[in-house]
């Protein structure tokens, strides 16, 4: 069971836009820098967001990502279903010295 | 080309012992902050341990308590994972990344393919 709660999954129509929660606490969202991963089904994991809501080059601008507090969300807008994923949260803890992943969002397009 | 590859993995006894290995192209593994994480079939990723360009090391101790160690060979540009007292708990796909934008962004820019362990009798 993670420290990182987001949702099993979600479900939207191509085009539309679609918002991912990841809520923690004070130890590890609240005081640590948020990273964002999306795997690919058989892929290894891909940086899609880190400082919070910066993107890596490469990375379009449909996908965002904003913290407030101990929550943090991504955005992904005019949906395509190449972003058939599941979508991870990140960030180091530490009260449990250990870096955390979300459950993971499996999203369907 | 920049890019992380695996190799180690496969079919280990409960009790086992299995070595890791992840080799670095284009870039000096020294220079960052290295990890393994690994995900189990069909499950979520879960962080296993960290070593910083200073060599000092941490580890997901709840996990991994005291079994695996991290080090790197700089000199081969390769990163390791020796695993001991393996048990099924252990069967997962295991990566190797580095943590780039400045080594404090917390943020893993590079994976490799990932190399499979599974542990069972």
């Amino acid at each position: 069971q993670s420290v990182l709660t987001q949702p099993p999954s979600l479900s939207a129509a191509p085009g539309q836009r679609v918002t991912i929660s990841c809520s923690g606490s004070s130890s590890n969202i609240g005081n640590h820098y948020v990273s964002w991963y999306q795997q690919l089904p058989g892929t290894a994991p891909k940086l899609l967001i880190y400082y919070n809501n910066n993107r890596p080059s490469g990375i379009p601008d449909r996908f965002s990502a904003s913290k407030s507090g101990t929550s943090v969300t991504l955005g992904i807008t005019g949906l395509q279903t190449g972003d058939e994923a599941d979508y991870y949260c990140g960030v180091w803890d530490s009260s449990l010295t250990t870096y955390v992943f979300g459950a993971g969002t499996k999203v369907t397009v | 080309e920049v890019q992380l590859v695996e190799s180690g993995g496969g079919l280990a006894l409960p009790g086992g012992s299995l070595r890791l290995s992840c080799a670095a192209s284009e870039f000096t593994l020294s220079n960052y902050e290295m990890n393994w994480v690994r995900q189990a079939p069909g499950k979520g990723l879960e962080w296993v341990a960290n070593i910083r360009s200073s060599g000092s090391t941490m580890y997901n101790t709840d996990s991994v308590k005291g079994r695996f160690t991290i080090s790197r060979d700089d000199a081969k540009n390769l990163l390791f994972l020796q695993m001991d007292s393996l048990s099924a708990e252990d069967t997962a796909l295991y990566y190797c990344n580095r943590e780039g934008y400045g080594g404090t962004s917390d943020a893993f820019d590079l994976w490799g393919q990932g190399t499979m362990v599974t542990v069972s009798s």
